[in-house]
C-alpha cells in the first residue's frame, strides 16, 4: 500500500540554523502537503504542492515537489524557537478522497 | 471563524469500557474526517463523511468502533469495548468538500488512555 517515509526522524538544532527534511514514497503522488503539529494540537497545513518540480515558499519555509513525484523536501531557514514541533508530509490516498501521513520529523530548537 | 471543536480533550478509561468523542466541524464544511494518531506516528484515517453519508470507513475496526454524523454537522466516534491498543489521540478534521480534501482543518484532538 501507499506509504510515506520521512527522514530524519528527529533533529536538534541551534536557533538561527537552516533545516532540511524530506519525504519519500515508492508510489507516485500528484499532491504533496506539509503539516506542522504543535504539542497538544492538531496538524496545521503549511504548504501544498500540486505540480512536479514546483517550489513553494511560506515565509521562512520552502518546499519542493520532486521531479520523480516520489519525493518532497521541506526547508526552514533561520530557525526560531517557535519552529519546534512535528512536521508531517502527507499525500492523497489512492481514491483521492483523504490523506495519508508520514511518521513525522520532530524538530527541537535550542536558543 | 471558529475552528474544529472536539471534546473531551482527555479521557482515561479501563479496558473493556466504552467511550465516545464529539466533533463540531467548521461551519459550512461538508466533509468530516476522524483520524487516529498513535504516539510517534502520523494520523491514520478511520472514517470520512460527506454530509451525513460515509465516504470511506475501510480502516475503521467495525467490531468495536462506530461513528455517526446524523444531521450532517456534528459527529461522534465511539469505541466499545476499548482495548489497550486504542490508546491514541483521536483527531477530527473538516474540509469544505471532497474537492478540498487537501485543505483539511484539524481540531485539537482527544487524548485517550486505556489502562
Amino acid at each position: 500500500g501507499q506509504q510515506l517515509n520521512q527522514s530524519p526522524q528527529s533533529m536538534f538544532i541551534q536557533e538561527g540554523e537552516d533545516v532540511s527534511m524530506n519525504c519519500t514514497s515508492s508510489s507516485i503522488f500528484n499532491t504533496w502537503l506539509w503539516y506542522k503539529q504543535d504539542p497538544g494540537e492538531g496538524p496545521v497545513l503549511l504548504i501544498a504542492l500540486y505540480k512536479a518540480g514546483e517550489l513553494t515558499s511560506n515565509g521562512r519555509l520552502t518546499a519542493q515537489f520532486g521531479i520523480t513525484r516520489k519525493d518532497s523536501f521541506l526547508n526552514i531557514s533561520a530557525s526560531i524557537p517557535s519552529d519546534v514541533g512535528i512536521y508531517f508530509c502527507a499525500g492523497p490516498n489512492q481514491a483521492g478522497t483523504a490523506l495519508i501521513f508520514g511518521k513525522g520529523t520532530t524538530l527541537s530548537v535550542s536558543s | 471563524e471558529a475552528g474544529v471543536a472536539q471534546s473531551p480533550r482527555y479521557k482515561i478509561i479501563e479496558k473493556r469500557q466504552s467511550v465516545a468523542f464529539w466533533c463540531n466541524p467548521i461551519s459550512g464544511h461538508a466533509t468530516l474526517y476522524w483520524y487516529q494518531q498513535i504516539l510517534g506516528q502520523g494520523p491514520k484515517l478511520l472514517i470520512q463523511f460527506q454530509n451525513n453519508g460515509v465516504v470511506d470507513d475501510s480502516q475503521l475496526p467495525k467490531d468495536r468502533f462506530s461513528a455517526e454524523r446524523l444531521k450532517g454537522v456534528d459527529s461522534t466516534l465511539k469505541i466499545q469495548p476499548a482495548k489497550l491498543e486504542d490508546s491514541a489521540v483521536y483527531l477530527c478534521a473538516s474540509s469544505l468538500g471532497l474537492a478540498q480534501t487537501y485543505e483539511q482543518y484539524f481540531g485539537p484532538g482527544t487524548r485517550l488512555t486505556v489502562t
